[in-house]
């Protein structure tokens, strides 16, 4: 089965600042998505960025960045001008055809 | 357009009793998917199903059991509750039917049930 590991449980970043959120993932498929979810303390989960492993530029969207190596098989998140709304849990996910997996989820915090 | 909605809330449960988590979308999404979120171990996927009538076992089927009762609700039953199943749990939905939901569609998550067994 393939795991998506979060190596950070928490990370802090001043409002306004940059901060990377790491994950990694094993897996034996070539084709498959990578996700960004954010949980605000209201629980809904709501999706950040998304990531095709067969696209080699990396996807943005807005302030949200990732860095996708395949071949490391990294995927990190990179919040620029951090908002205190970006305070959440953040989770990597992994989609294949076959399997879905969520990391443990790493908890921010923005600092004002 | 209320998206996806679940009922309780909160429950909390004596260990042996049963009950009924309810979800329902209004996105004429085709597949429907149970997970539960417990500390440490993020979403873990329960059942999905990948159209109406039609339901699969996820990561951590044990204990549950599911019924897609049309295209807008899929429910998640506990016959006999357990401590182990205390955790919240999440509907969401995908436009895309099958596995294909998970591959190509954003999901589109509930608010969550937290569910306390004693």
């Amino acid at each position: 089965a393939q795991t998506v590991t979060q190596s950070q449980p928490e990370m802090s970043v001043q409002e306004a600042e940059t901060v990377t959120l790491s994950c990694t993932y094993d897996t034996s498929e070539s084709d498959y998505y990578l996700f960004w979810y954010k949980q605000p303390p209201s629980r809904q989960m709501i999706l950040v960025i998304r990531q095709e492993a067969y696209k080699q530029q990396n996807a943005t969207e807005n302030r949200f960045s990732v860095n996708f190596q395949k071949a490391a098989k990294s995927f990190s998140l990179k919040i620029s001008d951090s908002q205190l709304g970006d305070a959440a849990m953040y989770f990597c996910a992994y989609r294949s055809l076959n399997d879905m997996r969520f990391g443990a989820g790493t908890r921010l915090t923005v600092k004002p | 357009n209320a998206g996806v909605t679940q009922t309780p809330k909160f429950q909390v449960l004596k260990t042996g009793q049963s009950m009924t988590l309810q979800c329902a979308q209004d996105m004429n999404h085709n597949s429907m998917y149970w997970y539960r979120q417990d500390p440490g171990m993020g979403l873990r996927l329960i059942y999905y199903s990948a159209s109406e009538g039609t339901t699969d076992k996820g990561e951590v089927p044990n204990g549950y059991n599911v019924s897609r009762l049309n295209k807008r609700e899929f429910s998640l039953r506990l016959e006999s509750a357990a401590p182990s199943q205390t955790s919240v749990y999440f509907c969401a939905s995908s436009q895309f039917p099958g596995l294909a939901g998970f591959y190509l569609g954003e999901q589109y998550f509930g608010p969550g049930t937290r569910l306390t067994v004693t």
